[in-house]
């Protein structure tokens, strides 16, 4: 198993600019997660999914982010238009279910400069 | 809320002597516990997952014990070797979905 991918590893771009982060849980996992982690704040739940459908975004900062989940294999978050204090890593983990063991992908490192 | 604490933040010790890394949370009616290793620059790697009706969980070096009742959880790695400095974390679940995370602790294991 290939395990939690994320693309791209790294971003760097201007202030304004939007961003796309991509995910692609394992296969077979309901539930998907994207997580923020800054030095200040730690690791803070953005959204989550469960069987594709949103069930919890009262996470996400404002309304400058966005995510989606088309299908069981794919998501992405966006941030339009991003800013400076966006910069942070996200990842992206799944679980077979909402409570069980989650696994996180390698992350996303965003620069916004 | 949910507040999780790990204490030290840092810690150093010289190859084969067993770790100790701590995990407080202040609700104890949690859903599970997860411990979790994170290396410079990677992601997460679960290690361990504790269910509230557990005492302790093991997985080869690695041994983690949850009392619930005084909000606490302990992770201990036997025989350390350098290839286990990194940064450890330890989340806790709430519900039946959402992880509160600690801020860590990074071990650097001394050859």
């Amino acid at each position: 198993d290939a395990g939690v991918i994320q693309s791209p590893r790294h971003e760097v771009t201007e202030m304004g600019q939007e961003v796309t982060l991509r995910c692609k849980p394992i296969s077979g996992h309901n539930s998907l997660f994207w997580y923020r982690q800054t030095m200040m704040r730690g690791l803070e739940l953005l959204i989550y999914f469960n069987n594709n459908v949103p069930i919890d975004d009262s996470g996400m900062p404002e309304d400058r982010f966005s995510a989606k989940m088309p299908n069981a294999s794919f998501s992405t978050l966006k941030i339009q238009p991003s800013e400076p204090r966006d910069s942070a890593v996200y990842f992206c983990a799944s679980s077979i279910g909402p409570a069980s063991e989650q696994y996180f992908g390698p992350g996303t490192r965003l620069t916004v400069t | 809320k949910q507040e999780v604490t790990q204490i030290p933040a840092a810690l150093s010790v010289p190859e084969g002597e067993n770790l100790v890394l701590n995990c407080s949370f202040t609700d104890s009616a949690i859903y599970n516990l997860q411990w979790f290793r994170q290396d410079p620059g990677k992601g997460l790697t679960s290690l361990l997952l504790i269910q509230s009706s557990q005492r302790e969980q093991t997985s080869g070096r690695l041994n983690a014990s949850l009392d619930k009742s005084s909000g606490r959880s302990t992770l201990y790695i036997a025989a350390s070797q350098p290839g286990d400095s990194a940064t450890y974390l330890c989340a806790v679940r709430l519900n039946d979905y959402k992880l509160s995370f600690g801020a860590g602790t990074t071990v650097t294991v001394r050859a």
